[in-house]
């Protein structure tokens, strides 16, 4: 089955704790991107890749690194979290680059940063 | 930066009812315009999307419409039914981005 894969899909955690949010996909796709879904804020995105090692900003990177080292792989990196990050977040892959291609989510993990 | 406008942020009709949420955009260079619906505790799915040379696309009961030169693009529902309840985005994409609107709770009341 074709699908993207998030773990952990939920997670209490606190402040300054380095965590790592994973994310696979199993379509081939080079295109990863990873948002953040915030009441009345719509999805924002965080980072974007669009093949194996090439990675870049969204409109909400600061606080957040990720890597493209697979393929199939995005993880999400929150180095030192604050509660501001609390949010519900959605790893998401494309077939390629490039607009005129869905979008596929992941369930989405529920951080909470107390 | 670009952004996207999206209203109402709420709407409530009746099963049966039509159903029209619209967004605008402000980045002219933007040729895709897909629409997502998420349901309460879910992913958000894609619904319908439509591109740049194209100005009217239908799907059933769903339909939206593009207008280029003034920069925005509408869904339409007709026929309204309780499973249409949930939040509902647009986005405009070029290339690598996707910026969405803010979203549209429906709700379909019975």
């Amino acid at each position: 089955e074709a699908q993207v894969t998030q773990n952990p899909r939920y997670l209490i955690t606190v402040t300054g704790k380095k965590l790592t949010v994973t994310c696979s996909q199993n379509m081939n796709h080079e295109y990863m991107s990873w948002y953040r879904q915030d009441p009345g804020l719509g999805l924002r995105q965080i980072y974007y890749s669009m093949n194996v090692e090439v990675t870049d900003k969204g409109d909400v990177p600061e606080g957040y690194k990720v890597s493209r080292k697979e393929k199939r792989n995005f993880p999400l990196i929150l180095e030192s979290p604050s509660p501001n990050q609390t949010s519900l977040y959605f790893c998401a892959s494309s077939p390629q680059q490039g607009s005129g291609n869905t979008i596929y989510f992941g369930e989405g993990s529920w951080l909470t940063v107390v | 930066g670009e952004n996207v406008e999206q209203h109402p942020s709420t709407l409530s009709v009746q099963e049966g009812d039509s159903a029209v949420i619209k967004c605008t955009y402000s980045d002219s260079a933007s040729n895709y315009f897909p629409w997502y619906k998420q349901e309460l505790g879910k992913r958000p799915q894609l619904i319908i999307d439509i591109r740049s040379n194209v100005g009217e696309k239908k799907d059933q009961r769903i339909a939206v419409t593009l207008n280029k030169t003034a920069k925005h693009f509408s869904l339409h529902i007709t026929e309204t039914q309780p499973e249409d309840s949930a939040v509902y985005f647009c986005a405009a994409s070029r290339t690598y981005k996707y910026i969405f609107g803010t979203g549209t709770r429906l709700k379909v009341l019975a």
